[in-house]
């Protein structure tokens, strides 16, 4: 089966660091590019954060530029999220996303994890 | 780029044709993906390529669209169809979702 499944969110206060993990199972993981996209309570879809098979193309949120850092490691199907100077409005649902195809994004994120929760609260 | 879906809300009964837009700041040729989201789940694609439908996806689901203008299609609403759409962008990063459409029974 293929899924993804995320871990680390947690109760942390501003200014804090927290990491994030995503363990991918039944693909070939290196073969694509990976995502984390996170949703407020009550809100819409934001996209954080994605990242190139091969780690050569990353992006980010405006939002979140300088301070949150993706990154994977192929030979432990891992993606990750490092996440710095934490602010309430950090506060989220955060998905992990894999790619639909191999060889880019154009075809849309296809897999998705059950979310893990970060609440940045004093 | 920014996306602005129309309208936010919309109601309609089992079996309404219904179309909901999704209009990007700057031209993104076809990338353009459709989710549809669930109350506590995950979202789902259905649309990729503008056009494309997702594996799986009934056939009731068509998207069209270039450049800046785009629409997702539903011929006839089915129960399980009532959810909340999003379109987003993946021409360029950072990669945009629209603000969504909830979709209620009417």
């Amino acid at each position: 089966e293929v899924q993804v499944v995320e871990s680390g969110g947690a109760l942390v206060q501003p200014g804090r660091s927290l990491r994030l993990s995503c363990a991918a199972s039944g693909f070939t993981f290196n073969d694509y590019a990976m995502h984390w996209v996170r949703q407020a309570p009550g809100k819409g879809l934001e996209w954080v954060s994605g990242i190139s098979w091969n780690s050569g193309s990353i992006g980010y949120a405006d939002s979140v530029k300088g301070r949150f850092t993706i990154s994977r490691d192929n030979a432990k199907n891992s993606l990750y999220l490092q996440m710095n100077t934490l602010r309430a409005e950090d506060t989220a649902l955060y998905y992990c996303a894999k790619t639909a195809r191999d060889g880019g994004d154009y075809y849309g994120m296809d897999v998705w994890g059950q979310g893990t929760t970060v609440t940045v609260s004093s | 780029i920014q996306l602005t879906q129309s309208p936010s809300s919309l109601s309609a009964s089992v079996g309404d044709r219904v179309t909901i837009t999704c209009r990007a700041s700057q031209g993104i040729s076809n990338y353009l993906a459709w989710y549809q989201q669930k109350p506590g789940k995950a979202p789902n694609l259905l649309i990729y390529a503008a056009s494309t439908l997702q594996s799986g996806v009934p056939s009731r689901f068509s998207g069209s669209g270039s450049g800046t203008d785009f629409t997702l299609t539903i011929s006839s609403l089915q129960p399980e169809d009532f959810a909340t759409y999003y379109c987003q962008q993946l021409n360029s990063y950072p990669y945009t979702f629209g603000q969504g459409t909830k979709l209620e029974i009417k």
